[in-house]
């Protein structure tokens, strides 16, 4: 069965410390892995969308990495500010799924002053 | 949001009522869906279409119906058959129907079953 499983479910740091989110995935045949950021109450907002040969690709102070052989992604956070604080969605699609996404349940990020 | 839009942001219903959530885009974009989120979960898929005139059932259709007549336009209809209705809802599209396509997303509905 296809399905990505998520940790820490919710995570609290203070300002300008890192954080690494995790997301294990067992999708097949596997297409491509996702990060979104979803503030309270809104649609969420693609970080970044890494193909099976990428192992790390970088959005500002985000950087998510992807072990394929393992099935293994997570997301780093640098120097997190208040802005931060929101659920991080791990998303993976297989190959041919014509667009059907998987979805976590999300790494709910606190970030505070 | 991405040049998604989504209306109401926030829908009330009477249990036994039918109630349409609208979505609109302006990013000529060929797919369109609709997933539902509820608190713990992750989003599942309801509908999706990848061209007018066609649209496809997703993972957890009953009780939900959709059309396509615009290219820009894809509401969702909340039916009385819905057992379970009070959730976030979100829509969302990309350039065309494929795995590689990133998906934007609308600032979602929430409804609520009175």
């Amino acid at each position: 069965k296809n399905q990505v499983e998520q940790s820490p479910q919710s995570l609290i740091i203070l300002e300008g410390k890192n954080c690494t989110l995790q997301c294990n995935y067992t999708v097949s045949p596997f297409s491509n892995l996702r990060w979104y950021k979803q503030d309270t109450g809104r649609g969420p907002v693609s970080l970044t969308i890494m193909t099976f040969s990428e192992n790390t690709k970088s959005n500002g102070r985000y950087t998510a990495t992807l072990d394929a052989d393992t099935k293994q992604s997570s997301l780093h956070i640098t120097a997190s500010q208040l802005s931060d604080s929101a659920s991080y969605i791990c998303v993976v699609s297989a190959r041919g799924s014509q667009g059907n996404l998987i979805f976590g349940k999300g790494t709910k990020l606190s970030v505070k002053p | 949001d991405g040049g998604i839009t989504q209306s109401p942001k926030y829908l009330f219903r009477k249990e036994g009522q039918n109630v349409t959530l609208s979505c609109e885009q302006n990013l000529n974009h060929d797919a369109m869906y609709w997933y539902r989120q509820d608190p713990g979960q992750g989003l599942r898929l309801i509908y999706y279409s990848q061209i007018v005139n066609d649209f496809q059932k997703g993972d957890i259709a009953e009780g939900y119906s959709v059309s396509r007549e615009k290219k820009e336009s894809f509401p969702l209809t909340v039916t009385s058959a819905q057992k379970n209705p009070t959730a976030f809802y979100l829509c969302a599209s990309s350039p065309v129907l494929a795995e590689y396509n990133e998906q934007f997303f609308g600032p979602g509905t929430r409804l609520t079953v009175l």
